[in-house]
């Protein structure tokens, strides 16, 4: 499986804007980009997915670099709900499993 | 919106025992998925079914666990002669083909 680099850890303040950053340079062409987050105590909940383009969904947006080795997750205006570990996955279009990493744990501060 | 739910949220058993979590994946979905998160590690893969068939299964997966559909609305897991190192929290997942999985809260499984 294609691996993904993202910071151990990141802060941000409540009610302002995060970017989430990922780096994949080894990615290939079947390889889509997904995000998971896992709340304190929960399982991982799906947050947005792509391939080429940008996507926007009602939880955040996903920006993707031309050359698919990096991409950005950013939710546009934290709240402290979004306080919880993310996960940047390479996930080929044949693979129906999902390899997590350690991810980014996001901090949100009041 | 419909959910994937667990059960029981907490199973604690005596090393040795066997013991079946329980999911109800969300009634459309067709690919089922098993995975566990030992405490303060990464969340690993375990097995994948489709068409009450085992897809895939990662090295965890050995003889120790099942996995089985038993009627249209129940995805569960056995792990028979459970050791120490199986406490972990085991998470059901549902999905379609490639699109996204939707997770259970998890089964937290503690072994004496």
């Amino acid at each position: 499986d294609a691996k993904t680099t993202q910071p151990n850890s990141m802060e941000s303040n409540e009610e302002e804007p995060v970017h989430l950053p990922c780096n994949h340079s080894t990615i290939s062409g079947t390889d889509y980009i997904h995000w998971y987050r896992q709340l304190p105590s929960q399982g991982p909940e799906y947050v947005i997915h792509g391939l080429t383009s940008n996507v926007n969904n009602r939880m955040a947006s996903l920006a993707i670099a031309e050359d698919r080795k990096s991409s950005t997750l950013i939710l546009h205006r934290a709240t402290l709900r979004d306080a919880a570990v993310y996960y940047c996955i390479l996930r080929d279009v044949r693979d129906d499993k999902i390899i997590f990493g350690k991810g980014t744990r996001l901090h949100i501060l009041p | 919106e419909p959910e994937v739910t667990q059960t029981p949220s907490h199973q604690v058993t005596q090393m040795g025992q066997e013991v079946i979590l329980r999911c109800v994946p969300i009634s459309n979905h067709l690919y089922f998925y098993w995975y566990r998160q030992i405490l303060g590690q990464k969340v690993e893969f375990l097995v994948s079914f489709y068409n009450n068939e085992i897809s895939e299964k990662s090295e965890i997966f050995d003889d120790q666990f099942s996995v089985e559909r038993p009627d249209g609305s129940n995805f569960t897991l056995k792990i028979r002669s459970t050791k120490l190192e199986d406490s972990a929290m085991y998470f059901c997942a549902s999905g379609t083909a490639s699109g996204p999985q939707h997770f259970g809260d998890g089964t937290r499984l503690s072994i004496l």
